[in-house]
């Protein structure tokens, strides 16, 4: 069945250091991956979109690796701030379904 | 301003009532879908619509049911089927499958 692993459920880290929040999948082939934001008791925010040709995207702090051979999608933010801290999904995409998302990483940045 | 508004925030029923979520988007957004999370849990995917008077059952469809009467409106009735109705649930719309996912504010049920 087709399985999104998140790294982990937790991360901590300090103002100013680089996030990276790891995404892996199973069974899936898809043609994109996407990411997102979700802060408490809200929905979540669509952030990016990588495609299965594009190696790399970024987005002002942002930055989104696809490695379909590896079935990985690397999440990195830059320069971390505590308004970074939030729960960040992933979700590969396929023709004809809607998204499955993974589980989420929650973030918490220190200052 | 576009968007997608889900009401009421909040919802409480007794157990055995069916209750009616809604969801309206006025971004002209073919697609539309629904997802329950759980605390601590991801989104599961209950139903989604790609096109008016069509849907798709999602992996948790048992004990729910949708309508897509209108493009702009998709509601899910939670029916006295559903085991464990109590959850948050979102619902989402998307222009095309290259286009992400705008999300409503959700909806917190509770049965008692």
């Amino acid at each position: 069945s087709q399985k999104i692993e998140q790294n982990s459920e937790a991360l901590n880290i300090q103002e100013g250091k680089t996030a990276t929040l790891t995404c892996n999948y199973t069974n899936y082939s898809p043609a994109y991956l996407q990411w997102y934001r979700q802060d408490p008791g809200r929905g979540p925010v669509f952030l990016l979109l990588i495609r299965e040709n594009e190696k790399e995207k970024r987005k002002e702090r942002l930055k989104v690796t696809f490695d379909t051979t590896l079935k990985q999608s690397l999440f990195h933010i830059t320069a971390s701030q505590p308004a970074d801290s939030a729960t960040y999904l992933c979700a590969p995409v396929q023709a004809g379904t809607a998204l499955i998302f993974g589980k989420g990483t929650t973030l918490s940045v220190s200052s | 301003d576009g968007g997608i508004t889900q009401s009421p925030k909040y919802l409480f029923r007794k157990e055995g009532q069916n209750v009616t979520l809604s969801c309206e988007q006025n971004l002209n957004h073919d697609a539309m879908y629904w997802y329950r999370q759980d605390p601590g849990q991801g989104l599961r995917l209950i139903y989604y619509s790609q096109i008016v008077n069509d849907f798709q059952k999602g992996d948790i469809a048992e004990g729910y049911s949708v309508s897509r009467e209108k493009k702009e409106s998709f509601p899910l009735t939670v029916t006295s089927a559903q085991k464990n109705p109590t959850a948050f649930y979102l619902c989402a719309s998307s222009r095309d499958r290259e286009a992400g996912y705008t999300f409503g504010s959700g909806t917190r049920l509770t049965v008692v």
